[in-house]
Formats: structure tokens, C-alpha cells, sequence
């Protein structure tokens, strides 16, 4: 089953603008990652965030997790046609004894030039 | 640094034989972990090696097995294909020493069963 859920499914902005998609989760985390993927492809790490921790920023990218609603946002600011891909919450497997990464089913985010 | 890399890039099998998927983990890393990826979803958790034992799994029949070697590379075994086996198989790998659940994936390998 899947923890984290994306919303919405897919995104289509034009360039330049700012992109926010948003993920829910069900059950306690204590981090929570947002990873890319270009066209079927493998999955490229973008940023972590702790669960003590309410907002994080990585270049272009902010990250904000609220985990009384058990959600987190990822803003992507001045959108750039190179941002084209899906991007997925990850969150820790809540299986026992794991450390592997449970993800949503993704945002698919288009840039129109 | 070098970056995961899995073998076959493509393969196309039928149904009820078997396929054995290959990865290299990243330079220094000592756990891999294994997802499958069907199409317009995320990637689901198989399972995960470390110090080449299975260090944990996901929601997958007994058919899909796995080895961890020394140099922590790692083989995805899948017996009796099924049709909806047909997915991307994708190999990540971390080191765990550092408590950090940051995973470096790899490209995947397509696999179609017919």
C-alpha cells in the first residue's frame, strides 16, 4: 500500500511561474524526501526534511512539512522547462525491520515554454 | 563518486520464466534496496539487502528473491513471471552507517513478460 498521496495528479504551468504539489500521509514519520523522475527513468534525490523541522529550502526548491495534518508541500519557484518530471514524496516503510521508502503515486508536472 | 548502475537496460521475457536483474551499488555504499514501478505509479518497496542478508520486505511473494555479493552489488530474482510483473525494476543504494534514509537510484531496467 501507499503512504504518501500527491496532489494534484499532474501539473502543466507555464515557464517561470512557481509550481507547489502537495503530499499526504497516514501514518508517523520521523523524515520525509521529495524525489524526481525524468520520463521512466530513475529517481533523482531532491531534499529531506526531519520531522522537527517545519520548512527547508534548497536552491529553487522549499519544502514544508506539517506533521499535525500529516502533509508536507514542495515549491518549485521560476519554473524552468529543464523541471519537466514527476516528482514523489517518500517516506520512511512502515514495515518492520526496513529502511526502504514507501512513495505516492507522483505529481506530474509539465513546464510550457 | 560512481553512480548506480543496473543491468539489462530492456528485457523481454514470457510468461512463467524466469529473470534475474543485476545493480551496482554507488561507491562506498553497503545497502541495497530493490522497488518495482508499474506504469503511472509510484515506485512499491521489494525489499532491501545489507551486509548480504535480506534486511527487510515488502508486500512480494516468496518468487521474487534476491543476493547481496560482497562488494555489495545485488542480483533481483523473479521466478514464474506474471504478466503484471511487466514494470520498471529500479536498484537504489545508501549507506547505512550514516542513519540516513537518503536512497541513490539507479536507471531501472524495463522488464515486458508476454
Amino acid at each position: 500500500s501507499q503512504q504518501g498521496e500527491e496532489d494534484p495528479q499532474a501539473l502543466s504551468i507555464q515557464e517561470g511561474e512557481n509550481a507547489t504539489m502537495n503530499c499526504s500521509y497516514k501514518t508517523s514519520i520521523n523524515n520525509l524526501q521529495w524525489y524526481r523522475q525524468n520520463s521512466g527513468r530513475g529517481l533523482v534525490h531532491l531534499i529531506l526534511i526531519r520531522s522537527n523541522e517545519r520548512e527547508k529550502h534548497s536552491g529553487r526548491l522549499r519544502v514544508t512539512l506539517d506533521t499535525s495534518k500529516k502533509s508536507s508541500s514542495l515549491l518549485i519557484t521560476a519554473s524552468r522547462a529543464a523541471d519537466t518530471a514527476s516528482y514523489f514524496c517518500a517516506t520512511p516503510y512502515s514495515g518492520g525491520g526496513a529502511d526502504g521508502l514507501t512513495f505516492g503515486k507522483g505529481t506530474h508536472l509539465i513546464i510550457q515554454p | 563518486e560512481t553512480g548506480v548502475t543496473q543491468s539489462p537496460t530492456h528485457l523481454i521475457k514470457t510468461r512463467g520464466q524466469q529473470v534475474t536483474l543485476r545493480c551496482s551499488s554507488q561507491s562506498g555504499h553497503n545497502t541495497v534496496s530493490w522497488y518495482q514501478q508499474a506504469l503511472g505509479q509510484g515506485p512499491q518497496f521489494i525489499f532491501q539487502y545489507y551486509r548480504e542478508e535480506e534486511n527487510g520486505r515488502g508486500n512480494f511473494p516468496p518468487r521474487f528473491s534476491g543476493l547481496q555479493f560482497p562488494n555489495y552489488s545485488s542480483e533481483l530474482n523473479v521466478n514464474a513471471l506474471e504478466l503484471d510483473d511487466s514494470a520498471l525494476y529500479l536498484c537504489a543504494s545508501s549507506l547505512r552507517a550514516r542513519n540516513t534514509d537518503t536512497q541513490y537510484f539507479g536507471p531501472g531496467t524495463r522488464l515486458t513478460v508476454l
